[in-house]
């Protein structure tokens, strides 16, 4: 499709295990943004990804919070030994060039049991 | 102080009803303001885009920005069920930080 897609659409898992949630974004947009959004609360920035330049990691919760961006396409965001307030949606976007014309993704609803 | 501030609701409505959504900011540098609506368990969608002051209109919907007040608006004239969602107003500054700063949305319900 012509969208943002990302998997799992939902992911359960144990506190303490690794879990590693994936943004297909539009192809050639070069920015590329994590979200988290909690219930009753907005969207959090996690980091963002433009072109080839160094990721802002500045919305990172924890250094168990770790994201990349292959080839300047797929994006991968990893958390480490996840605890329970990690459960949210976590959202990807992506736009042709940092315009906050964002395009955003379906989400990942992660339940940390 | 938050940088963007929106009341969250939520906010119920008839059909046909006018509906006005806000937010206030504190960053003076905000060039660009948007709304986003999101409905459940969907990622948010672009509704309005708009630059500085002044209006825009786009079918049922105006957005309007005041940056001497810093205060932006979202009206839904003759509201249907279908915009039963959550608003999100966000901001953005180019050559800044170039991140949204998103406020916390609003629930509305348009009830038939």
């Amino acid at each position: 499709g012509a969208g943002v897609s990302q998997s799992p659409s939902n992911k359960v898992t144990e506190k303490g295990k690794d879990v590693e949630l994936r943004c297909d974004p539009i192809s050639g947009h070069t920015a590329l943004y994590w979200y988290r959004q909690s219930l009753g609360q907005g969207l959090e920035f996690l980091i963002y990804f433009q072109g080839n330049s160094a990721p802002d990691k500045s919305g990172l919760p924890s250094d168990r919070f770790s994201a990349e961006r292959t080839g300047g396409s797929v994006s991968t965001l990893t958390i480490q030994r996840t605890q329970q307030e990690d459960s949210a949606v976590y959202l990807c976007a992506s736009s042709p060039h940092p315009s906050g014309r964002e395009v955003f993704g379906p989400g990942t609803r992660l339940t940390v049991l | 102080q938050k940088e963007v501030e929106q009341d969250p609701g939520p906010l119920s409505v008839p059909e046909g009803a006018i509906v006005s959504l806000n937010c206030t900011y504190s960053n003076s540098a905000f060039q660009y303001f948007m709304w986003y609506r999101q409905y459940s368990r969907k990622g948010p969608e672009l509704l309005m885009y708009t630059y500085s002051s002044g209006n825009k209109e786009d079918g049922r919907f105006t957005a309007q920005v005041d940056k001497s007040s810093k205060y932006i608006s979202l009206f839904i004239r003759d509201s249907q069920p279908s915009d039963s969602a959550t608003y999100l107003c966000a901001m953005f500054t180019q050559g800044g930080s170039e991140k949204l700063v998103f406020g916390k949305g609003m629930k509305l319900t348009v009830n038939p």
